[in-house]
């Protein structure tokens, strides 16, 4: 059965700093990998999507990268801003029943 | 314009009532999902519909049943509401049912008193 895992769980880091956020996955046969963020009091929002084929992807100032023979993905945050202040969010596909498997997130905390 | 819109965005009713949760995508998605929340931030798939037909039916009671009228449009049914369902309620579209542009609404948050 996939199981996601996310750590650390919350981080807290001044502004201006680079970070990674870990998330690992115990079944390598996944469709794709996304991360999220979800602020409070608002929905989710998708911020990249990696097929299984690819190694990663980029947008602006994150990078996810996906390692699917070790079961991880990290995603890289440059420079980070006040505003990237979330709870960042990793699912996987499972490619075999396409069921959406969550992480239970990472709560980050940038500080001015 | 909202891609995913849900609604109400807060819905607080007293335990045993009967309350329905609306969906609508106007991102010409093929799959919609419903989703809830727990005390965790876990969030657990409930259902999920493709192009109107049932694809994914977790371990959910029966008193939740969804109603997919069109493809733009997944509902959420509650009948006879507990204490235990209070929690907030997301609904999802994708292109397929791979997951593909992943895009949720806002959520509801349901209280039940």
């Amino acid at each position: 059965k996939q199981e996601v895992t996310q750590i650390p769980a919350a981080l807290s880091v001044p502004e201006g700093e680079n970070l990674v956020l870990n998330c690992s996955f115990t079944d390598s046969a996944i469709y794709n990998l996304q991360w999220f963020r979800q602020d409070p009091g608002k929905g989710l929002t998708s911020l990249l999507l990696i097929q299984s084929s690819q190694r990663e992807q980029t947008s602006g100032r994150l990078n996810a990268s996906l390692d699917k023979s070790s079961g991880r993905s990290t995603l890289y945050i440059a420079a980070s801003q006040p505003g990237d202040s979330a709870t960042y969010l990793c699912a996987v596909v499972d490619g075999s029943n396409y069921q959406l498997i969550w992480g239970a997130g990472t709560k980050l905390i940038i500080k001015p | 314009d909202t891609a995913v819109s849900q609604t109400p965005k807060y819905l607080v009713t007293q335990m045993g009532n009967d309350k329905s949760i609306k969906c609508e995508q106007n991102l010409g998605h093929d799959t919609m999902y419903w989703y809830k929340q727990d005390s965790k931030k876990f969030l657990k798939i409930m259902f999920s519909y493709n192009n109107k037909e049932l694809i994914i039916n977790e371990t959910v009671p029966n008193r939740f049943s969804p109603k997919s009228p069109d493809k733009a449009h997944l509902n959420l049914h509650i009948n006879s509401l507990e204490l235990g369902d209070s929690a907030v309620y997301f609904c999802a579209s994708s292109q397929d049912s791979g997951g593909r542009g992943l895009f949720f609404g806002s959520g509801t948050q349901l209280s039940v008193l």
